[in-house]
This record gives structure tokens, C-alpha cells and sequence, in this order.
């Protein structure tokens, strides 16, 4: 168990490009969810996946934002036509679903984004 | 919907002595968890203690203890014996329905001075 994984950790761009993020969760961890956190708040809710199904999506995840878990595994998010209101903290977290209780979520260390 | 309410933005302690911090929920839902996590400057989120909702016997771990009133939604968290690695953002959480989303307060920033 290595622990969930984001990559990169920090990343800046440039207003209007694209920027893709990846989340590698623990290890059959079949539920993996994305939050994002701006400075001094608490994190917000973005979008989780059961397995490789998409299945809630905030209303904070505007189309600019997809989010994609093909084979079940790693996660991407990718940040289409970047806006500086995008500068924020992208937090990946997963949890297992095959035992019943209240396993909390396990985070990885986030990837920070500066949108200048 | 479900909401978080942490009230103290910032608070301090000296090292050795014990705080405790305030959180309030709501939610329509019977069958819920609650949670606070620690996310140190720089460093990511980690779990501090869980409280189940159907247990009245308040959750405690090592130095780490809640004081949960479910009538009252409160989940506050007492750190007893607080140490300078405690400085950190703490974060009341909640989940509850099918998809078990947390739902988070804005935080509480607690520095301990040596």
C-alpha cells in the first residue's frame, strides 16, 4: 500500500491552455473522488467514480472539466481553456466499497495549479 | 444538502495544554459518519478520528477525542497534551447517502506555541 498519488504536484500555466492531471489511488480502492480546494476554504466536492463508472458530477464541474477513469484504476482530470478562477488545489482521494462502515477517505497530496 | 459550520477560523494553544474545536452539521439523513482530518502546512490531508452516527460512545484516539451530541449536531474535537506537530488546518467533515461524498467545513487553523 503506497498511498494515493497525484502527479504533478504543482503545475502553472497559462490562461486559456489545457492542463490534464493524474490520480493513481490505492490499490483496489474501487472509489476514487476529486475535490478542489482554494486558499482558506474547505475543500468542495467535484466528482467520483465507482470503478471506471462517472457516477456524480457537481455542479462546480463546468464542461471545461472532464474527468476520466477508463480501466477502473487511475484517474485524470483535465482543465480545458484554463481560467485563473481555476488556481486552486485539486485533491484525489479514494476509499473501499467491499466492506461495509465508515472507511474514510484516503488523500493524496494534492496538485496545486496556478493559472496566471 | 448537507452542511458543515466550523466557527473559530484560528486558535492557538500552548504546548502541553488542551484545546478543543467546534463544528456543527446538518443533514436530513439517519445513517451518517463524521470525521475531522488534519492537513498540515504543505502536506496533505490525513484522517484524525471518525465518529460514527448510530454510536453514542464518543470516538477517541490517543491525544484525540470528540465530544458528539447528536440532537444538538455538534462533533467538536478535543486535543489533550496539544504538541507543535499539531499545528495544523483542521477540517469537520461529514458524508451520508449512497455516495458518501465528504462535505467539509471551511476549517480551523490551530497553531501550538512552544
Amino acid at each position: 500500500d503506497t498511498g494515493v498519488s497525484q502527479d504533478p504536484r504543482h503545475k502553472i500555466t497559462k490562461r486559456g491552455q489545457n492542463v490534464t492531471f493524474r490520480c493513481d489511488p490505492i490499490s483496489e480502492h474501487n472509489r476514487l473522488y476529486w475535490y478542489r480546494q482554494t486558499l482558506g476554504q474547505g475543500p468542495e466536492f467535484l466528482t467520483y467514480f465507482q470503478n471506471e463508472a462517472q457516477l456524480e458530477k457537481s455542479r462546480l464541474l463546468s464542461d471545461r472539466f472532464s474527468a476520466e477513469r477508463p480501466k477502473g484504476s487511475f484517474s485524470t482530470l483535465e482543465i480545458q481553456r484554463t481560467e485563473q478562477g481555476d488556481s486552486a488545489m485539486y485533491l484525489c482521494a479514494s476509499r473501499p466499497t467491499w466492506l461495509a462502515g465508515p472507511y474514510e477517505q484516503y488523500f493524496g497530496p494534492g496538485t496545486r495549479l496556478t493559472v496566471t | 444538502a448537507q452542511t458543515v459550520t466550523q466557527s473559530q477560523p484560528e486558535m492557538s494553544v500552548q504546548e502541553a495544554e488542551t484545546v478543543t474545536l467546534s463544528c456543527t452539521y446538518d443533514t436530513s439523513e439517519n445513517n451518517y459518519y463524521l470525521f475531522w482530518y488534519k492537513q498540515p502546512p504543505s502536506r496533505q490531508m490525513i484522517l484524525v478520528i471518525r465518529q460514527e452516527a448510530y454510536k453514542q460512545q464518543n470516538a477517541t484516539e490517543n491525544r484525540f477525542s470528540v465530544n458528539f451530541q447528536k440532537a444538538a449536531k455538534s462533533f467538536s474535537l478535543k486535543i489533550s497534551d496539544s504538541q507543535l506537530g499539531d499545528t495544523a488546518m483542521y477540517f469537520c467533515a461529514c458524508n451520508a447517502g449512497n455516495n458518501r461524498k465528504l462535505i467539509w467545513g471551511l476549517g480551523t487553523s490551530l497553531a501550538v506555541n512552544p
